[in-house]
């Protein structure tokens, strides 16, 4: 079972970044996928979550509006898209999935996103 | 807004007992909050060491537990070993939401 996530990218202020999120090794549409973010130094914050199987979200409040989730069940890879980037969203992007009995195994590696002008 | 509270830092001695807590803004935490307990080490991705309040994986340490304690949630390490040096954050749900605690720092020292 693993998680495997697009690579490093780095946006301008006010574009769009979509981050990629392969499944493998069990039943796609079984599990949420969550997505957390830890920007430098700082703590990890939940971003939202997916139900692959209806493609239903829930998006932390902070996050309405800007964020966006979705999936693709044909190759099993969940997306997190989040538009109008701010210098402050530069941060590591994670997707886990989220097992029977509330628990969040395994995790992504991890997706660099840098804001830069 | 929902905030969960953890301790910024604690510094324990190898051999030593230390409970990390993890605390709700909407009050009490009970089971129903299905806490999660996570270490995360620089560079690395968190990693689940404790679910539903007191479950641990296969690779969690005996010396890891998690209770409910006084309100909060609580994660105990005896016997703290030198490799137990991490952040650890606390995760709670709340129905439609998930919220991370801050995270505590812990120091082997």
């Amino acid at each position: 079972v693993q998680l495997v996530q697009s690579g490093a990218e780095v946006k301008k202020p006010g574009a769009s970044v979509k981050v990629s999120c392969k499944a493998s090794g069990y039943t796609f549409t079984a599990h949420y996928i969550h997505w957390v973010r830890q920007a430098p130094g700082q703590g990890l914050e939940w971003m939202g979550r997916i139900n692959p199987n209806s493609g239903a979200t829930d998006y932390a409040q902070k996050f309405q509006g800007s964020v966006t989730m979705t999936r693709d069940t044909s190759i099993s890879t969940a997306y997190m898209e989040l538009s109008r980037l701010k210098y402050d969203d530069t941060a590591v992007y994670y997707c886990a999935r989220q097992n029977f009995g509330y628990d969040f195994d395994p995790w992504g590696q991890g997706t660099l996103v840098t804001v830069s002008s | 807004q929902t905030v969960v509270t953890q301790e910024p830092s604690l510094t324990v001695s190898p051999g030593g007992t230390v409970t990390l807590t993890c605390a709700s803004s909407t009050g009490a935490v009970t089971s129903g909050y299905y806490p999660i307990w996570f270490q995360q080490k620089p560079g690395h991705a968190p990693r689940a060491l404790i679910y539903s309040t007191n479950n641990k994986h296969s690779w969690t340490p005996a010396r890891f537990s998690g209770s409910l304690l006084g309100g909060k949630a609580a994660l105990t390490l005896s016997t703290v070993q030198p490799e137990d040096e991490a952040e650890y954050y606390c995760l709670l749900f709340y129905g439609d939401a998930w919220v991370f605690g801050g995270g505590t720092k812990l120091t082997v020292l």
